[in-house]
């Protein structure tokens, strides 16, 4: 079965340059989300999508934008990087809005800012 | 601010052993409680998703409880085996009034299964 696929899976920038992460759903999946997870810390939810409309806001700096496309896939922007950007940052995509959905996920990005 | 514990944080069992953990979580504004197994170097899998108090949801040898009045959510697992070790994460689905909704993750369970 297909999975969410993310790309690239690692990346090395350095401080005050850009970053942009790809998230591909699920097919038919509406809904995607992403997740910032620090060394040592749990994932924390930045911001979501639902029919390529952002619906939901978390711990996303101003630095960072995202978008969902019109084939559903994500692109995470990050410019302006910082040392402490460097984390596993995941994709999840959910059929439907529901909490009680299923959310899969991806197998990360890992970023490395020097 | 949602806070969502999980205790231990970390398990040494045998294998054969069986063993269970907490996910603890505010019992207000509840909407789902998640279960995700965690490998290294691979992504979260999705085991549980529960809603209603006294929910009990089984795959294979993993059981999972929930109590949504006290909340708090027990995953067993019995007769552990080596493959079994891995990170287990409970999340606490959540919706404010967005379009969709978000997990606050707990701190995870390292579980450690020697043969």
């Amino acid at each position: 079965a297909a999975g969410v696929i993310q790309s690239p899976r690692h990346l090395i920038k350095e401080k005050r340059e850009t970053a942009t992460l790809k998230c591909y759903p699920i097919p038919r999946h509406d809904t995607v989300y992403w997740y910032q997870q620090g060394p040592g810390q749990d994932p924390q939810f930045l911001i979501s999508f639902y029919e390529k409309m952002q619906s939901d806001k978390g711990s996303i700096p101003d630095r960072f934008s995202a978008q969902q496309f019109s084939d559903y896939h994500s692109e995470l922007n990050m410019s302006s990087l910082e040392l402490g950007d460097s984390a596993l940052y995941f994709c999840a995509s959910s059929l439907g809005v529901s909490s009680y959905n299923e959310q899969f996920f991806g197998p990360g990005t890992r970023l490395t800012v020097l | 601010i949602l806070n969502v514990e999980q205790s231990p944080q970390s398990l040494h069992v045998q294998e054969g052993d069986s063993t269970n953990f907490t996910c603890s979580f505010p019992s207000s504004n509840f909407y789902a409680l998640h279960w995700y197994r965690w490998e290294t170097a691979k992504s979260p899998e999705a085991l549980f998703v529960m809603t209603l108090n006294g929910d009990e949801k089984k795959k294979g040898r993993i059981s999972a409880t929930l109590n949504t009045k006290e909340g708090y959510s027990y995953l067993y697992i019995k007769g552990s085996q080596p493959e079994d070790s891995a990170t287990y994460l409970c999340a606490l689905g959540v919706n404010y009034g967005g379009a969709t909704n978000k997990l606050i993750f707990g701190t995870g369970t390292l579980l450690a299964v020697q043969p």
